[in-house]
């Protein structure tokens, strides 16, 4: 059974990090892309960032763009985004995904709260 | 990255169908087969349903589907049912990036 699982969200200030992993089995994690998909609250969903299978490429959101970093660990099946100079309209729900055939998201995490206010 | 343009709303009484729209560009939508569709119970993750404009994957009922037609992608659901209550997003693959729809909410009367 496929699973993804998020981890490493709570309350951060702004101008501040965090970083949230996605820990993902059940499949062979190294053969896919995998993205991350926010959520504002009571907001729609928007696509932040996506990785290739060996991690070699990298596509980012203008929002993410210059503050958010993507990365994977194959050998530990995790994927990472790495975010900072957090602003409170980073405040979401954040959910990994998996990548399918054609280019749709076929598994998704639970997802993860991250809430940034001092 | 402008999100593509959904209907707020949409509505149909139980046994009816109701289709929502997806407007995107020649850089998404238009330009690329690559159009899914997603739904998000309240308090949920979101549920694909549709993947490259039509398919459906293995398990969602055949009363969900999917077309296009140049830079407009639609969804319908045919034979409501109360379950079915719920947002409805689109998704374009757009090159290097993925650009999600703003969100359709679905009631069944």
């Amino acid at each position: 059974e496929v699973q993804l699982v998020e981890s490493g969200g709570g309350l951060v200030q702004p101008g501040g990090s965090q970083r949230l992993s996605c820990a993902a089995s059940g499949f062979t994690f190294s053969n896919y892309w995998m993205h991350w998909v926010r959520q504002a609250p009571g907001k729609g969903l928007v696509w932040v960032s996506r990785i290739n299978s060996d991690g070699s490429r990298t596509n980012y959101a203008d929002s993410a763009k210059g503050r958010f970093t993507i990365s994977r660990d194959n050998a530990k099946n995790t994927m990472y985004l790495q975010m900072s100079s957090l602003r409170a309209e980073d405040t979401a729900v954040y959910y990994c995904a998996r990548e399918g055939i054609a280019a749709e998201f076929d598994f998704w995490g639970q997802g993860i709260l991250v809430t940034v206010s001092s | 990255q402008s999100a593509l343009t959904q209907p707020p709303s949409a509505s149909g009484s139980p046994g009816q169908s109701v289709t929502i729209s997806c407007t995107g560009t020649s850089s998404d939508v238009g330009g690329y087969n690559y159009v899914s569709w997603y739904q998000q119970h309240p308090g949920k993750a979101p549920k694909l349903m549709i993947y490259e404009v039509s398919k459906r994957p293995s398990g969602v009922p055949d009363r969900f589907s999917g077309s296009k037609s140049g830079n407009t992608a639609s969804l319908t659901v045919s034979g409501l049912q109360a379950e079915d209550e719920a947002d409805y997003y689109c998704n374009s693959y757009a090159g290097v990036n993925n650009v999600f729809g703003t969100g359709t909410k679905v009631t069944v009367l």
